[in-house]
């Protein structure tokens, strides 16, 4: 079946513009996450999704980061006034979380967004 | 695309050999443990996991080591192919942080040799 969908694959911005970034997960996943990963270095913590509600928030470096995800499907991970530090590769990723079921943490990840803020 | 690799340990093999590659994690509550691979411009790929209550996991020329005592683990490769060429990182997680969010390790570039 389809893995995790992200996009657009490449953003190039200019600082102090908005950008929004999409990710699809895999159908039926209701845990979804964020990660934001710089060159040479392994994926950050962003925010996690458990259905519609953003259970865990604490990986954001401030609040020019917001993520949402009304329907509990699709998110969108959307930064205000960008900054060159911004500059990553945003991954996002989804896990089953089948509730009743033991835990299954296993997290699939999507291609990433690369992001330049120039 | 750009090289997830810079500035990462690196691990070069001869085809046909095994790989070894060490990751020491950094909480003592974790307990649950995923190895990945990274291709440059792609994401992580899920390669191979193990709870804490296992020291041991086997997969498809893939082993997971995992010792407690010393908060290491270790994922072994099989008859190393050039296709194994990524960088690979070693994940923990604590189930009772509820969120289940990922600390990933600093990462280990393998080259196999032809």
């Amino acid at each position: 079946g389809a893995g995790v969908s992200q996009t657009p694959s490449n953003k190039v911005t200019e600082k102090g513009k908005y950008v929004e970034l999409r990710c699809d997960p895999i159908s039926g996943h209701t845990a979804l996450y964020w990660y934001r990963q710089s060159l040479g270095q392994g994926p950050e913590f962003l925010i996690y999704f458990q259905g519609t509600g953003a259970a865990d928030d604490s990986g954001l470096p401030n609040d020019r980061f917001f993520a949402v995800r009304p329907e509990g499907s699709v998110s969108t991970l959307k930064i205000q006034r960008t900054e060159r530090g911004d500059s990553a590769v945003y991954l996002c990723a989804s896990s089953p979380r089948l509730s009743g079921r033991p835990i299954q943490e296993t997290q699939y990840f999507g291609p990433g967004t690369r992001l330049l803020v120039l | 695309g750009e090289s997830v690799g810079l500035h990462l340990p690196t691990l070069s093999v001869q085809e046909g050999d095994n790989s070894i590659i060490n990751c020491a994690y950094s909480n003592s509550a974790s307990d649950y443990f995923i190895w990945y691979k990274q291709e440059s411009g792609k994401g992580p790929q899920f390669i191979i996991d193990i709870r804490s209550n296992m020291d041991k996991r086997q997969g498809q020329r893939v082993t997971v080591l995992l010792n407690k005592t010393v908060k290491h683990l270790s994922l072994q490769i099989a008859a190393t192919q050039p296709g194994d060429s990524a960088v690979y990182f070693c994940a923990e997680t604590y189930s009772g942080a509820g969120s289940y969010q990922l600390t990933f390790g600093k990462g280990t570039k393998l080259s196999v040799i032809p």
